[in-house]
């Protein structure tokens, strides 16, 4: 039973560019979270979807920040134009609903983005 | 809002010793989870522990427990016999249930811990 997978583990991206960072959920849980880890902090809660829906984006930038969670494949965390400020670890979780199994979060290894 | 607060950046600790580390956070709901995460070097996030608000008794998991004060909103993490792979990272971090209308994770700053052989 794989975990939750995120690819890649590694991206550099020069300034301007796009990032493009990819979730796929365990076997079974429908609902996806994005974090980010700045250096020396825990992680920042950015974003919860399920299937199609954007449940809570409340720390979500306003701008050039995206996700989405589609029917079929991967959820994805889009970053347009990066800075070096958007340098930092991007996790991605998951879990069934609270309901369901559990109320704990299933976590991927992280995505390290660098923007040089 | 809810806040996760650690006070100790950095802790250390001898091999086979035990060590706590500390956390208290801020609600006003009355049912909730706290949770202790583990970020090794391979920035993996591993869950060591759990606990259920409404539950009183405190939670354990072989070597790991915690000491769960609900009126002083204090959640602490007693790592026993301490071995050289539990040096990492920790981080506290609280969830609301359903009901509190948010089903995020909100994280302290984290405690380095150091294993001394």
């Amino acid at each position: 039973n794989a975990g939750v997978m995120q690819n890649p583990r590694h991206l550099v991206r020069r300034r301007g560019q796009e990032a493009r960072l990819r979730c796929s959920p365990m076997k079974g849980h429908s609902h996806v979270y994005w974090y980010r880890q700045l250096p020396e902090e825990g992680l920042k809660f950015m974003v919860y979807l399920q299937k199609e829906n954007i449940i809570d984006e409340s720390g979500m930038p306003k701008e050039r920040f995206s996700a989405e969670f589609p029917k079929e494949g991967p959820s994805i965390l889009r970053i347009q134009q990066v800075v070096r400020g958007d340098s930092a670890a991007y996790f991605c979780a998951s879990s069934p609903p609270l309901g369901q199994g559990g109320y704990g979060y299933t976590f991927g290894s992280g995505t390290r983005l660098t923007v040089v | 809002a809810q806040t996760v607060t650690q006070s100790q950046p950095e802790m250390s600790v001898q091999e086979a010793e035990t060590v706590t580390l500390s956390c208290t956070y801020d609600t006003s709901e009355s049912d909730y989870y706290l949770f202790w995460y583990k970020q090794p070097p391979s920035r993996q996030m591993i869950l060591v522990i759990r606990q259920e608000a409404y539950k009183q008794q405190n939670a354990t998991e072989n070597r790991f427990s915690v000491n769960f004060q609900k009126a002083a909103k204090s959640f602490s993490l007693k790592i026993s016999d301490s071995q050289l792979g539990d040096a990492a990272m920790y981080f506290c971090a609280y969830r609301s249930t359903p009901q509190g209308g948010s089903e995020k994770l909100v994280f302290g700053k984290g405690t380095k811990l150091t294993v001394n052989p």
